[in-house]
């Protein structure tokens, strides 16, 4: 089954105590992205990576890193966590794009709820 | 990059009506325009998309407009059931830059 995971899917932490989120897709999806949703800001994105060891930044990336080393796993990191990154997060992943009727349909991944005390 | 602003940011009809919910993007390179449903507490599912070579595109109740001079594009859901309220977002751009949704109710 096509599928984008994420874990864990649910994390209460505590101010500066370095955590990651993991994102794992077995579509051969060349292009993975993190998003973070907060009520009425809709779903923003963090950093996108469009292949392997190819990462950019997007529009809300202070406080996050992310590493590309293989191209089924796009991990989030969060070296210093503060309470202003408390949020849902979204990993998703589709295709690079271009020719193919399905070439920019992107896949979401359930989500993971961080609360930073 | 590319700047989609989204309206209205809530929706309130009664059954049957339909429900209109509009996005304009700003990067004129965009040609691909997604619409997602997001249910509480789910994952955002895409449920109609349109590429910039066509105009408008349905799928039984919902229908997806494109006016590409005017850098807009539209969900348009007819016949709406209580079971369409959820929050519907659009994307636009290459980097897939979302609106700040719509939460669409439906009165029974």
């Amino acid at each position: 089954e096509a599928q984008v995971t994420q874990n864990p899917r649910y994390l209460i932490t505590v101010t500066g105590k370095k955590l990651t989120v993991t994102c794992s897709q077995n579509m051969n999806h060349e292009y993975m992205s993190w998003y973070r949703q907060d009520p009425g800001l809709g779903l923003r994105q963090i950093y996108y990576s469009m292949n392997v060891e190819v990462t950019d930044k997007g529009d809300v990336p202070e406080g996050y890193k992310v590493s590309r080393k293989e191209k089924r796993n796009f991990p989030l990191i969060l070296e210093s966590p503060s309470p202003n990154q408390t949020s849902l997060y979204f990993c998703a992943s589709r295709t690079s794009g271009g020719v193919g009727r399905l070439g920019m349909r992107q896949y979401f991944g359930p989500g993971t709820r961080l609360l930073v005390l | 990059g590319e700047n989609v602003e989204q309206h209205p940011s809530t929706l309130s009809v009664q059954e049957g009506d339909s429900a209109v919910i509009k996005c304009t993007y700003s990067d004129s390179a965009s040609n691909y325009f997604p619409w997602y449903k997001q249910e509480l507490g789910k994952r955002p599912q895409l449920i109609i998309d349109i590429r910039s070579n066509v105009g408008e595109k349905k799928d039984q109740r919902i229908a997806v407009t494109l006016n590409k001079t005017a850098k807009h594009f539209s969900l348009h859901i007819t016949e709406t059931q209580p079971e369409d309220s959820a929050v519907y977002f659009c994307a636009a751009g290459n980097d897939m830059r979302f609106g700040a949704g719509t939460r669409l109710t439906v009165k029974p």
